[in-house]
């Protein structure tokens, strides 16, 4: 069990260009989320999987975001047209999701810091 | 909505001292389930520890302890013996399986740990 990777670690772009980010969870985890998270502030909710089934999206993820989760393993997220206001943490975090919250916790990766010039 | 509030923006505390972190948190839920996460310079969050609403005992973590006030929706995280390792941003998280089992975050409180 290596955790909850992600590539980039970090992310320079310029205005109006796409990135994508990937999230490789935790290999039994079927529930994979994604955070923004600015400096100075707690982890925003943008979206989360169940296996493949994207179930939820917040109302944060404007419609030049999106995420795949094809084989219900890793995630990319994409964002484009990207914007200075897109610049943040992006973190990815998985758990068991196996429907018994009782053993629920998330598990982070080490983010991708996006920076837009 | 679920908010989580933590009150206390910056907090510090000498080496070998204990300090209490403060959250509270607003929700109609019966069942649900309270997280304390750390993250370090390194950005890496990582789990402190974890409480279930349903149970009346306080979780304790080595080092770590919780003070769960149910009534109060409190969750308090006290660390004693404080490391200059402890020195993070903590962030006090909710989660309830009747909302999609979202984790909802409070905005965090430094703490630094002065040798």
């Amino acid at each position: 069990d290596t955790g909850v990777s992600q590539d980039p670690r970090h992310k320079i772009t310029k205005r109006g260009q796409n990135v994508t980010f990937r999230c490789d969870p935790i290999s039994e985890h079927n529930r994979l989320y994604w955070y923004r998270q600015t400096l100075g502030q707690g982890p925003e909710f943008l979206t989360y999987f169940q296996n493949e089934a994207q179930l939820e999206k917040s109302r944060l993820l404007s419609d030049r975001f999106s995420a795949e989760r094809p084989k219900g393993s890793f995630s990319t997220l994409e964002i484009q047209r990207t914007e200075q206001g897109d610049s943040a943490m992006y973190l990815c975090a998985s758990s068991l999701g196996t429907g018994r919250s009782t053993n629920e916790k998330l598990f982070f990766g080490s983010g991708t810091q996006l920076s837009v010039l | 909505a679920q908010t989580v509030t933590q009150s206390q923006p910056e907090m510090s505390v000498q080496e070998a001292e204990t300090v209490t972190l403060s959250c509270t948190y607003d929700t109609s839920e019966n069942n649900y389930y309270l997280f304390w996460y750390k993250q370090p310079p390194s950005r890496q969050m990582i789990l402190v520890i974890r409480q279930e609403a349903y149970k009346q005992q306080n979780a304790t973590e080595n080092r770590f302890s919780v003070n769960f006030q149910k009534a109060a929706k409190s969750f308090s995280l006290k660390i004693s013996d404080s490391q200059l390792g402890d020195t993070a941003m903590y962030f006090c998280a909710f989660m309830s399986t009747n909302t999609g089992n979202q984790f909802y975050f409070g905005t965090g409180t430094s703490l630094t740990v002065i040798p």
